[in-house]
């Protein structure tokens, strides 16, 4: 098993550009996340999911869309990239029936 | 809403010293997890605790949950270079499936 993977690994992006993220995972699990990682913030929740073709805002929503639409995909997109969005992000699953997140390894993203 | 704190936010210790952090939540949790993240890396779960004045130990590491289940901490006895990271607690939000990690602190161990 792979467990949980993320691409691109990194990508610079120009202000005003439009990328998406895309997390697999190939445990089964209902659940999957999409937090962003910056210097002493911790982890913020972005947008999340509770099972395909559903999606929810978290904490820290605006500039980005999400969508579900096969179990084990979660796309993150940014239409138009601001500097603000330069951050590490990182995908996450759950089973529903234990409550450990296995996260993937990371998108580093910078925005000019 | 609610809100995860982690103090304190940076530590450095010298190997072979104690450690602690602390995790306070502003409402009562079910559970409450704590995750590693090792430099470059990304986060690990480590253990979940769930029930009131719970104590679990991993080897050198002591994880404590309140009796009022509104805080935690994690103990690590005679530190070493491997710890070093970033320790996040973490406790279930309002809404199902949600997870809501405290800033974290990160441990810096001096050979």
């Amino acid at each position: 098993n792979a467990g949980v993977t993320q691409t691109p690994k990194f990508r610079v992006l120009k202000t005003g550009q439009s990328m998406t993220l895309l997390c697999a995972q190939d445990m089964n699990h209902e659940y999957m996340y999409w937090y962003r990682q910056d210097p002493g913030m911790g982890l913020r929740l972005i947008h999340y999911s509770v099972g395909e073709g559903t999606t929810a805002k978290g904490e820290v929503p605006d500039g980005y869309n999400v969508s579900r639409l096969k179990k084990q995909n979660f796309l993150l997109g940014l239409e138009s990239a601001a500097p603000s969005q330069t951050s590490v992000y990182f995908c996450a699953s759950l089973s529903s029936g234990i409550n450990e997140q296995f996260f993937g390894p990371g998108t580093r993203l910078t925005v000019l | 809403g609610q809100q995860v704190m982690q103090i304190p936010q940076y530590q450095h210790v010298q190997e072979g010293e104690d450690f602690t952090t602390y995790c306070n939540s502003s409402t009562t949790l079910s559970n409450i997890q704590w995750y590693k993240q090792r430099p470059g890396g990304h986060p690990v779960f480590l253990i979940q605790l769930v029930k009131s004045g719970e104590v679990k130990k991993q080897k050198r590491l002591t994880f404590q949950f309140g009796e009022a289940k509104k805080n935690s901490s994690l103990h690590i006895t005679a530190t070493q270079t491997t710890d070093v990271g970033t320790y996040f607690c973490a406790g279930p939000g309002s809404n199902t499936g949600k997870l809501i990690f405290g800033q974290g602190t990160t441990l810096q161990v001096k050979p």
